[in-house]
């Protein structure tokens, strides 16, 4: 079954300053990648995803990559702010309604 | 759109109870409904994969007669935690996907367990 690894489990930057998180996954079938923001007592938020077509994807400070031959992918925080302060999970899945395979998560903190 | 709830969001219960949470999807149908449970500081863990109108397929080690899982319509499911131990305290999530397609899933926002 399908395996993901998300490093680093926590990551300290200044306000401002850029944060990337990577993940890697063993199954090559695999083709959905989101990636989710849990705040402390909240159900984790989808944030951004991508699919096994695309290679990079980008909604405002945040971005998304994939290397489906390297099977990595990673999340870029650009201008961090105090409120990017979270938890985020990478995930990976495969066709139709199989479930969803997380990381272990990485706890970011983004000092003023 | 594609908003998920949980009621009820925390429960204080006495061991050997049993607690009921409930998850729907509001604003849209959902053919499978996927339970979790995270202790703290810890990885969601999938405990079983629920499609409406069939009985729900368990994970390995997650014990059905514990927690019974119901998918009477598209836009409901309810977890129930029997005979509930300290043990079971515990963040239950739940999360939808689309019926007809597509790779999203929704979140609830949790349901908060202590066993006392």
């Amino acid at each position: 079954g399908e395996n993901v690894e998300q490093h680093p489990s926590t990551l300290s930057v200044q306000e401002g300053d850029s944060a990337v998180i990577k993940c890697t996954y063993s199954d090559s079938a695999s083709n959905y990648f989101p990636w989710y923001k849990q705040e402390l007592g909240k159900g984790p938020q989808l944030i951004i995803d991508i699919r096994s077509n695309v290679g990079e994807k980008k909604d405002q400070r945040i971005a998304v990559t994939l290397n489906k031959t390297a099977k990595h992918f990673s999340l870029h925080i650009t201008e961090t702010q105090p409120e990017d302060s979270a938890v985020y999970f990478c995930a990976a899945r495969g066709s139709g309604n199989t479930p969803l395979v997380f990381g272990k998560g990485t706890r970011l903190s983004v000092i003023a | 759109g594609a908003v998920v709830s949980q009621h009820p969001s925390w429960v204080i219960c006495k061991s050997g109870t049993s607690v009921k949470i409930e998850c729907r999807s509001l604003d849209f149908q959902a053919t499978t409904m996927f339970w979790y449970r995270q202790f703290p500081k810890q990885s969601l863990m999938l405990m079983a994969t629920s499609n409406e109108g069939s009985k729900a397929t368990y994970e390995q080690g997650v014990e059905k007669d514990k927690f019974l899982i119901n998918h009477a319509s598209l836009t409901l499911s309810t977890l129930t935690v029997t005979s509930a131990h300290p043990e079971d305290s515990s963040f239950y999530i739940c999360s939808a996907t689309l019926a007809g397609g597509g790779n999203e899933q929704f979140f609830g926002p949790g349901t908060r367990l202590t066993v006392l």
